[in-house]
């Protein structure tokens, strides 16, 4: 089963636009990361956040994790068309990761 | 830049029929993972090895399925016999790191199984 969850299942967004994307989970964890997956392809991690830490940027990404309320978020900012794909958060536990069901998300140029 | 390589990358089987996927990790990961993953859904595990040794593999229907990873490079996931159920997208993955710790993993394309 999976543990996590992400909210909202689609967003529509227009090129330029913020995207935020919301996961929860349900168990203790060691870091929690966030991949990205184009149509029918192979998942690329984009982030890693440890469970001490709160915030982390990469690039366009900002990732938060509040571990008292088991939940996270990931914002693109000025989002383009190539960012159009499935995100999923994965809970890292022992030494494996638990996914969520993703988020799909659409930039329309 | 090294890759995650598995094969086939489409296969298509009838129902009772024995299946069998390849991965070869990028060179130097000690650790090895088996993923499927159902159309809507987030990837699941099925199994995870390190080295030649299976970490974890609670989570996979050992009645029809079996996965080995001999030398610990390269490993195969077989599925016998197949159900149409078992139709999804078979995703490998690899990581630099041991158990305990999890880090990144590095995701090949995966192999995208029909069960007809």
């Amino acid at each position: 089963s999976q543990q996590g969850e992400e909210d909202p299942q689609a967003l529509s967004i227009q090129e330029g636009e913020n995207a935020t994307m919301n996961c929860s989970y349900k168990t203790s964890i060691n870091n929690l990361q966030w991949y990205r997956q184009n149509s029918g392809r192979g998942l690329v991690h984009l982030i890693l956040i440890r469970s001490n830490e709160r915030e982390k940027h990469s690039g366009r990404l900002r990732v938060t994790l509040d571990t008292s309320k088991k939940s996270s978020s990931l914002l693109i900012t000025a989002s383009r068309a190539a960012d159009t794909a499935s995100y999923f958060c994965a809970a890292s536990g022992y030494s494996t990761l638990t996914f969520g069901k993703g988020t799909m998300l659409l930039v329309s140029p | 830049e090294a890759e995650v390589a598995q094969s086939p990358r489409y296969k298509i089987t009838e129902k009772s029929q024995a299946v069998a996927f390849w991965c070869d990790p990028i060179s130097g990961h000690a650790t090895l993972y088996w993923y499927r993953q159902i159309l809507g859904q987030g990837p699941e595990l099925l199994v995870q090895f390190q080295d030649e040794s299976v970490v974890d593999d609670s989570q996979l229907p050992k009645d029809r399925f079996s996965a080995e990873r001999l030398k610990g490079v390269d490993s195969t996931l077989k599925i016998q016999p197949a159900e149409l159920g078992d139709s999804a997208m078979y995703l490998c993955a690899s990581s630099l790191l041991r158990v305990p710790t999890s880090g990144e993993q590095f995701f090949g394309p995966g192999t995208r199984l029909t069960v007809l």
